[in-house]
């Protein structure tokens, strides 16, 4: 079975910092994965998900993520920081395309001026 | 396309009653999943659908029912609320084949308390 582990319920970073969220997987298949992000009261948004092929995926918003099998590890990145990124980021799994999803807990990230 | 949809956006019940979440979606896709969000929980899979008449049981299936009539609707039906459900609903949907993995669709979410 997958799963995911977000580490750092709860991120900050000043404005114009780098943003790291850091996301481990674990999976018996090549996996899919995801980056969500969800603003306050709001549902979740897709940011980018990588599949197979290139490692390091181009999202929206400026966000990336490298996949790093022999880490296990799916870390999603953005070089500066701003007051607009602050919000819950989910990272998840899946073996199947499409399937139903396993999602870390998630982390927080809080963007200071 | 209007997407995904989800009502109701909130609902108060007392425990015992039940009550149906409705959900739909206008893009023709086969997977569909319901999800409870609890603070710090992340999001948990209740049940899914590989699409109409096929349903099984996700993590936390237990005082939930589903059914798939059709490849747009997937309701939840809540059988006799607790308080354990107390939680933010989120319905999504997705295709099953095409080229690369495809994400899930998420609807605006039901906000749900039982007292």
């Amino acid at each position: 079975a997958q799963s995911v582990t977000q580490l750092g319920s709860h991120v900050s970073v000043s404005e114009g910092a780098l943003v790291l969220l850091r996301c481990n997987y674990s999976s018996s298949v090549p996996p899919y994965l995801f980056w969500y992000v969800q603003y306050p009261n709001q549902g979740l948004q897709l940011l980018l998900k990588y599949t197979t092929g290139a490692t390091l995926v181009k999202g929206i918003n400026g966000f990336e993520a490298e996949f790093k099998k022999s880490e296990t590890s799916f870390h999603l990145t953005k070089p500066s920081a701003h007051m607009s990124d602050a919000a819950e980021y989910f990272c998840a799994v899946s073996e199947r395309s499409g399937y139903a999803l396993n999602f870390g807990k998630g982390t927080s990230l809080l963007v200071t001026p | 396309n209007a997407g995904v949809t989800q009502t109701p956006k909130f609902q108060v019940l007392k425990t015992g009653q039940s009550m149906t979440l409705q959900c739909a979606q206008d893009m023709n896709h086969e997977y569909m999943s319901w999800y409870r969000q609890d603070p710090g929980m992340g999001l948990r899979l209740i049940h899914y659908s590989v699409g109409a008449g096929i349903t099984d049981q996700g993590e936390v299936p237990n005082g939930y029912n589903v059914s798939r009539s059709t490849t747009e609707d997937f309701p939840l039906r809540l059988l006799s609320a607790a308080p354990s459900q107390t939680s933010v609903y989120f319905c999504a949907s997705s295709r099953s084949s095409g080229v690369g993995g495809n994400e899930q669709f998420f609807g605006p979410g039901t906000r749900l308390t039982v007292l």
